[in-house]
């Protein structure tokens, strides 16, 4: 069965760094597009970015451009997401999920993790 | 304010069948297909339609969604208690590249 597991979640001053991996099980990690999506508490769902399954492609919100960077090792089967000069509102659970589409990109997400919370505070 | 525009509450009775609303633009649901996420208290979301109107397996055929022009809609029929949970519709936008959440709709079973 498919399996997402979200790690590297914890609480980082603001300003610095945090990296977040994702490994996934249960399907061929390397044909499917990876999604990152938070939740701030008490908010409604946020999209972060996307990577395409051979890791060529990548789109970002506005919010994550020039400080987030997806990226994939599909030989680990495992997703990341670096997040750098980290703010207040970067609070927030985020979750990695999986693409529907077979290679092509279909933006439906199918498999969710449980997600890994990241606090920013000083 | 979310990019997708979803009334923030709705409710409704056990049996009843309730609407939820979900308006966008050309860009992003007029050219584009809609999915619809449950996210009960708690938990991470689960796709509930995708392709504006397809149930993934294991999706009881209450849920029903359509879409027309720019605008999308999720029904929920024969409501029952274990629907009450958060709603929300997504879509890729193509101006912005970016994907768009709508704001989420808490539906509650009275």
């Amino acid at each position: 069965q498919v399996q997402l597991v979200e790690s590297g979640g914890g609480v980082v001053q603001p300003g610095r760094s945090l990296r977040l991996s994702c490994a996934a099980s249960g399907f061929t990690f390397s044909s499917y597009a990876m999604h990152w999506v938070r939740q701030a508490p008490g908010k409604g769902l946020e999209w972060v970015a996307v990577i395409s399954y051979d890791g060529k492609n990548k789109y970002y919100a506005d919010s994550a451009k020039g400080r987030f960077t997806i990226s994939r090792d599909n030989s680990k089967y495992t997703l990341y997401l670096q997040m750098n000069s980290l703010r207040a509102e970067d609070t927030a659970v985020y979750y990695c999920a999986k693409d529907q589409g077979f290679v092509e990109m279909e933006t439906s997400f199918d498999y969710w993790g449980q997600g890994t919370l990241v606090t920013v505070s000083s | 304010q979310s990019v997708l525009t979803q009334p923030p509450s709705a409710s409704g009775t056990p049996g009843q069948r309730v609407t939820i609303s979900c308006s966008g633009s050309s860009s992003n649901i007029g050219s584009n297909t809609v999915n619809w996420y449950q996210q009960l208290p708690g938990t991470a979301p689960k796709l509930l339609i995708y392709s504006n109107n397809q149930r993934p397996s294991g999706v009881p055929d209450r849920f029903s969604g359509s879409k027309s022009g720019t605008s999308a809609s999720l029904a929920i029929s024969g409501l029952q208690s274990e629907d009450e949970a958060d709603y929300y519709c997504a879509a890729w936008d193509d101006s912005l590249n970016v994907l768009v959440f709508g704001g989420g709709t808490k539906l509650t079973v009275l």
